[in-house]
């Protein structure tokens, strides 16, 4: 099956810099790769998603990289605010037939004002 | 309103006790799914259902069963308890005919086995 590893574990960044999260995957057949953002209390909500057939995506301040001949992808968030501090998931999965998710470990990101 | 409740929120159960968590949904998905959130191994996948007459195993099933009872409720129980158990559980719904695979996910509920 799927195995994805996310890195780092923890993150701090000062207010103001970009922050970087990294996962790599090991199925090949996985051709959709979203992150997920959850606030403390609250269960993880979808902030931006990534499909095989395109390398960027942009969404604001957020972007997401993938590389599938290295079997990676990355997490780009610039001009952090302090609202980013959260656990940020990526995850793992295929948009044919069993569409399950495979998720990385989280990253705990802390902004410092 | 929450698309996607949880209920308890919060429960402390003891070892060996029979104990259900529930699940309901008002985003009239077909897809829904029970999460295990752990400190450092992230969220792990106990059962999935994507219609009313279909049920599946994820990564941890064991010591753990489900039932969904309509297309908006899905319930994961735990036959007898264990402190190991001891968890955060989220269930999660999608959409299935949607080109996008995005879970939506209840607000959690943590469970305490002593």
């Amino acid at each position: 099956g799927e195995n994805v590893e996310q890195h780092p574990s923890t993150l701090s960044v000062q207010e103001g810099d970009s922050a970087v999260i990294k996962c790599t995957y090991s199925d090949s057949a996985s051709n959709y790769f979203p992150w997920y953002k959850q606030e403390l209390g609250k269960g993880p909500q979808l902030i931006i998603d990534i499909r095989s057939n395109v390398g960027e995506k942009k969404d604001q301040r957020i972007a997401v990289t993938l590389n599938k001949t290295a079997k990676h992808f990355s997490l780009h968030i610039t001009e952090t605010q302090p609202e980013d501090s959260a656990v940020y998931f990526c995850a793992a999965g295929s948009n044919f037939g069993n569409e399950k998710l495979t998720f990385g470990t989280g990253t705990r990101l802390t902004i410092i004002p | 309103d929450a698309d996607v409740t949880q209920t308890p929120r919060n429960r402390i159960t003891k070892t060996g006790k029979r104990i259900m968590l529930e699940c309901s949904q008002t985003k009239g998905h077909d897809r829904m799914y029970w999460y295990r959130q752990d400190p450092g191994l992230g969220l792990q996948l106990i059962y999935y259902s994507f219609d009313v007459k279909d049920i599946n195993k994820g990564e941890i099933s064991d010591g753990y069963s489900v039932s969904r009872q309509a297309q908006a409720k899905f319930s994961l129980s735990l036959e007898s308890a264990i402190p190991n158990q001891t968890a955060l559980y989220f269930c999660a719904t999608s959409n299935g005919a949607s080109r996008d695979n995005e879970q939506f996910f209840g607000p959690g509920t943590r469970l305490t086995v002593l």
